[in-house]
C-alpha cells in the first residue's frame, strides 16, 4: 500500500503563473515532509521541507502548506519559471522509523512551465 | 565539496548475471541510503547504513540483494543473480546527522540498471 500519493502525474502551467503540486499521505505517524525536485538523468535535489508542528513554510518562490487533519500537503511555486520544469517528488518520514531518515516518496508530478 | 557519486551511470546485463553498484557519499556523512525507482513509479527505500552498520534494511526486496559498507565510507549494492524486475534506477543518498528525520539527504545521480 502506498503511504504517500501524488495523484497528478503531470501539470502544465504558463510562465509567471502559480504552480500547485499536491500530495496526500495515509500514515499519521509521519512528522516531517519534504519536496524534492528532479531533472532528467540527475538525482533528486532537496527543495523545501516542513515539520508537522507547522502548517506553512516559505522559501523564496516556494511555499509548502501542510493540512494535518486532511493528511494533505501542497507545494506552491510563484511565479513559475521555465527552469522549474522538472519532476517533483513529495516525501515523508517519521522518527518511528528507527531513528528516522527513511524517506517514503510519492510517484512524482512532472511540471512543465511554458514560456 | 564533492556531492554523492555513483558508478556506473548505466549498466545493461542479462538475466542471471551479477552486477555491483557503487556509491561514494559526501565526505564525513555517516548516513548512507539506497533507494530504487522502477518504471517511473515512486522512489522506494531499500536500506540505511549508519557508518558501517545496517540500521534498517526493511526495503531490501529479497536475498539476491546484498549491500555492504566496509569501513563506513563507500557502499556497494550487489544483485546476484539479476532478474528482469530488478531493472530501474538505483539512487544513493547520504546525510550528516545521526539519522534524524529532519536531516537533509543528498542524492547521487543514480545508476540505471537494465536487465535483459
Amino acid at each position: 500500500d502506498q503511504q504517500v500519493k501524488q495523484n497528478s502525474p503531470s501539470l502544465s502551467v504558463q510562465e509567471g503563473r502559480i504552480s500547485i503540486l499536491n500530495c496526500d499521505y495515509t500514515n499519521s505517524m509521519f512528522d516531517y515532509f519534504l519536496w524534492y525536485k528532479k531533472y532528467p538523468a540527475e538525482g533528486p535535489t532537496f527543495l523545501i521541507s516542513i515539520s508537522s508542528i507547522k502548517d506553512k513554510n516559505e522559501d523564496g518562490r516556494f511555499t509548502v502548506f501542510l493540512n494535518k487533519s486532511a493528511k494533505h500537503l501542497s507545494l506552491h511555486i510563484v511565479p513559475s519559471q521555465p527552469g522549474d520544469s522538472a519532476v517533483y517528488f513529495c516525501a515523508a518520514s517519521a522518527l518511528i522509523y528507527n531513528q528516522g531518515g527513511k524517506l517514503i516518496f510519492g510517484q512524482g508530478t512532472e511540471l512543465s512551465v511554458k514560456p | 565539496e564533492a556531492g554523492v557519486t555513483q558508478f556506473p551511470s548505466h549498466s545493461v546485463i542479462e538475466k542471471g548475471q551479477t552486477v555491483t553498484l557503487r556509491c561514494d557519499p559526501i565526505s564525513g556523512h555517516d548516513n548512507l541510503y539506497w533507494y530504487r525507482r522502477v518504471m517511473g513509479k515512486e522512489i522506494k527505500f531499500l536500506l540505511h547504513f549508519v557508518k558501517e552498520s545496517k540500521q534498517d534494511e526493511s526495503g531490501m526486496p529479497n536475498n539476491r540483494f546484498l549491500a555492504e559498507r566496509t569501513g563506513g565510507t563507500y557502499s556497494t549494492l550487489k544483485v546476484q543473480p539479476a532478474e528482469l524486475e530488478d531493472s530501474g534506477v538505483y539512487f544513493c543518498a547520504s546525510s550528516a546527522a545521526p539519522g534524524q528525520s529532519t536531516d537533509t539527504q543528498y542524492f547521487g545521480p543514480g545508476t540505471r540498471l537494465t536487465v535483459l
